[in-house]
Order: C-alpha cells, then sequence, then structure tokens
C-alpha cells in the first residue's frame, strides 16, 4: 500500500513570495490533515478535511493560508504571501475516518525555508 | 496553550537497557493517546497507542501506561536497541466536540540508544 506523498520535499523562498504543496493521501482515506511542525516543536493542525469538506480549520492563518481539496482526493496549501515565521515542515497526514482513535498515516513533509 | 507536554528534550540509554519517555497533559477531556516516532527528514510514525478506559497496553517491545488521576502517560521501551533512536512525540485527541479527530502534540522527545 502506498503511502502518503507530498511535493515538493524541500522549497526556498524569499518573504512576500508565495508557494503551494501537495499532497496525495492514502488511497480511501476520507480524512485529510495538514501540520506545520515548527522547529523544536511538535506538529500543529492548520487544517482538516472529511472528503473534499473542511471539518476544521480554527488554526489556519486564513489572511495569508488557504488550501483546498479535490474532489475529495489530493490536496494543496498554499501561502500568500509568506513570512520569515513560515519557515517550517509542513506535513500531511491521512486516516480512514475522522476519529480520535483512527490512526493518522504521515507524509515525508515539505521543508519550507522563508528568506 | 500546550495542552501536551513532554519536558524532556532528550534521553540517552545504554543498548538493552530500559528507555522511559514522560508526556504529561492539561486537558481531561482527552481520551485517546499516542505515540508517534520521527527518524530525520521522515514524517512520523505510528507507534503505539492506548484509549482513556485502559491502564496500560503492550506491543512487542513497548509499553504504553496511562495516570488519568495525573495526566500522566509514559512509554518505556525494553530492551531499547539502536534503531530506536529517533524523536519520539506523545500526542492526543479527544472524539468529542468540534476537535473531533485533531491530534495534540508536545514538543518530542530525542532518544539516543548507544552501544
Amino acid at each position: 500500500e502506498a503511502g502518503v506523498a507530498q511535493s515538493p520535499r524541500y522549497k526556498i523562498i524569499e518573504k512576500r513570495q508565495s508557494v503551494a504543496f501537495w499532497c496525495n493521501p492514502i488511497s480511501g482515506h476520507a480524512t485529510l490533515y495538514w501540520y506545520q511542525q515548527i522547529l523544536g516543536q511538535g506538529p500543529k493542525l492548520l487544517i482538516q478535511f472529511q472528503n473534499n469538506g473542511v471539518v476544521d480549520d480554527s488554526q489556519l492563518p486564513k489572511d495569508r493560508f488557504s488550501a483546498e481539496r479535490l474532489k475529495g482526493v489530493d490536496s494543496t496549501l498554499k501561502i500568500q504571501p509568506a513570512k520569515l515565521e513560515d519557515s517550517a515542515v509542513y506535513l500531511c497526514a491521512s486516516s480512514l475516518f475522522v476519529q480520535g482513535a483512527d490512526t493518522q498515516y504521515f507524509g515525508p513533509g515539505t521543508r519550507l525555508l522563508v528568506l | 496553550d500546550q495542552q501536551v507536554k513532554q519536558n524532556s528534550p532528550s534521553l540517552s540509554v545504554q543498548e538493552g537497557r530500559i528507555s522511559i519517555l514522560n508526556c504529561d497533559y492539561t486537558n481531561s477531556m482527552f481520551d485517546y493517546f499516542l505515540w508517534y516516532k520521527k527518524y530525520p527528514a521522515e514524517g512520523p510514525t505510528f507507534l503505539i497507542s492506548i484509549s482513556s478506559i485502559k491502564d496500560k497496553n503492550e506491543d512487542g517491545r513497548f509499553t504504553v501506561f496511562l495516570n488519568k488521576s495525573a495526566k500522566h502517560l509514559s512509554l518505556h521501551i525494553v530492551p531499547s536497541q539502536p534503531g530506536d533512536s529517533a524523536v519520539y512525540f506523545c500526542a492526543a485527541s479527544s472524539d468529542r466536540g468540534s476537535t473531533l479527530g485533531r491530534l495534540y502534540f508536545g514538543r518530542g522527545t530525542q532518544l539516543t540508544v548507544w552501544p
């Protein structure tokens, strides 16, 4: 079974530029998550999708971050414009259902550096 | 607000000995607790979990203990092996309310197992 795929793996941009990340979850997984992991901290949820609907985006900085999940499968996360503090690893995860007991499977992440 | 805390950023253990990683939480609504393991340049991978209705769960060399009254859980690895060297994240979730499925992570503990 293929895991969660993410691209690109690394991205370096200058502040005020825009950037987009792509995620392909495990086939059949209804729930998709985007996490932000700043160096030295644990992952923090940005947005959670159930199929192609948003379940929780309470921690997404909506003035600069946006995300969509096309046809309930792939997802893109965009930052526009980027700030220095957006430097982090962006992790995508998926799970079969949306409940605490359901295992979330993580992709390798996209490491973003904003200069 | 850090609802899941891992107060030890690092732990060094000799091969064959026991590794004990600790985690504290503040939110009494959490009813599911998980440990994830992370190698460099990879996403976190699920290791073991425990429901709040239990106080112990065992899987091979890994055992998680939950003390609800103290809001504390620990991960025991016996015997420790060099391949266990990684960052270990404690996470918690609730099956209630608007945060259904959201994982709250600690900052992680870097475990180093030396020969």
